[in-house]
């Protein structure tokens, strides 16, 4: 089946530790984007990629980093700097950048 | 700037009743695309349609229906005989141009339906 997979499901992290998310499509889209959902609030992008090799920052890519080596990866590093990393993170991809991103199912991530 | 504004953080309907989602946006640009996209308590955000700024036809699929309004900037969903499927956190959100690199989405509206 074709899809969006993000794991964990559910991330623990200590305060000032860096942590990866995995985002792995096999839809063969060029288009990869990360986004952030705060409790009662919609979604931020953090950072997007149109093609592998190159990345983009979002409206809020302060304490995150990324990489797309890969047409089929996108990880997500929330590094020791971002201020408030407990969130749930939404990854996504498209055929082409801005066309009817297709998500996945997310990560929740606490960090104590 | 582009702004999307759902104005109803929470809806309560009981089962069968009709209910209609509001979403009024914002935007500099003559193209741009509108969505809705269903939220269930697993998490992954659910395509339910795209829209471009030049269709402003309403569009019905099955229960549910939207009405696009350019002259009063709003994208509003109604769903018709609600079943407690539906369910869900329920997301509005808008792109700019072709290929904009980004969606902005509203806040959210949470649907509870009620058997």
């Amino acid at each position: 089946d074709g899809g969006i997979t993000q794991s964990p499901k559910y991330l623990f992290r200590k305060e000032g530790q860096n942590v990866t998310l995995s985002c792995e499509q096999n839809l063969n889209h060029d288009a990869m984007y990360w986004y952030r959902q705060d409790p009662g609030q919609g979604l931020r992008l953090i950072y997007y990629s149109q093609i592998v090799n190159d990345f983009q920052k979002g409206d809020i890519a302060e304490g995150y980093s990324v990489s797309r080596e890969k047409k089929e990866s996108f990880p997500l590093t929330v590094t020791s700097a971002q201020k408030n990393p407990t969130a749930f993170y939404l990854c996504a991809s498209s055929v082409y950048l801005g066309i009817d991103p297709f998500f996945g199912q997310g990560t929740r991530l606490t960090v104590v | 700037a582009q702004k999307v504004t759902q104005a109803q953080t929470e809806i309560s309907v009981v089962e069968k009743e009709d209910v209609t989602l509001d979403c009024v946006y914002e935007t500099r640009d003559t193209t741009y695309y509108l969505f809705w996209y269903k939220q269930p308590p697993s998490g992954e955000l659910v395509f339910l349609i795209r829209r471009n700024s030049f269709d402003e036809q309403n569009e019905i699929s099955g229960r549910y229906s939207w009405n696009f309004q350019k002259s009063t900037s709003s994208f509003n969903f109604t769903i018709t005989a609600s079943q407690v499927v539906d369910s869900a956190v329920y997301f509005c959100a808008l792109s700019e141009g072709q290929g904009a690199q980004k969606l902005v989405f509203g806040q959210g509206t949470r649907l509870t339906i009620n058997p």
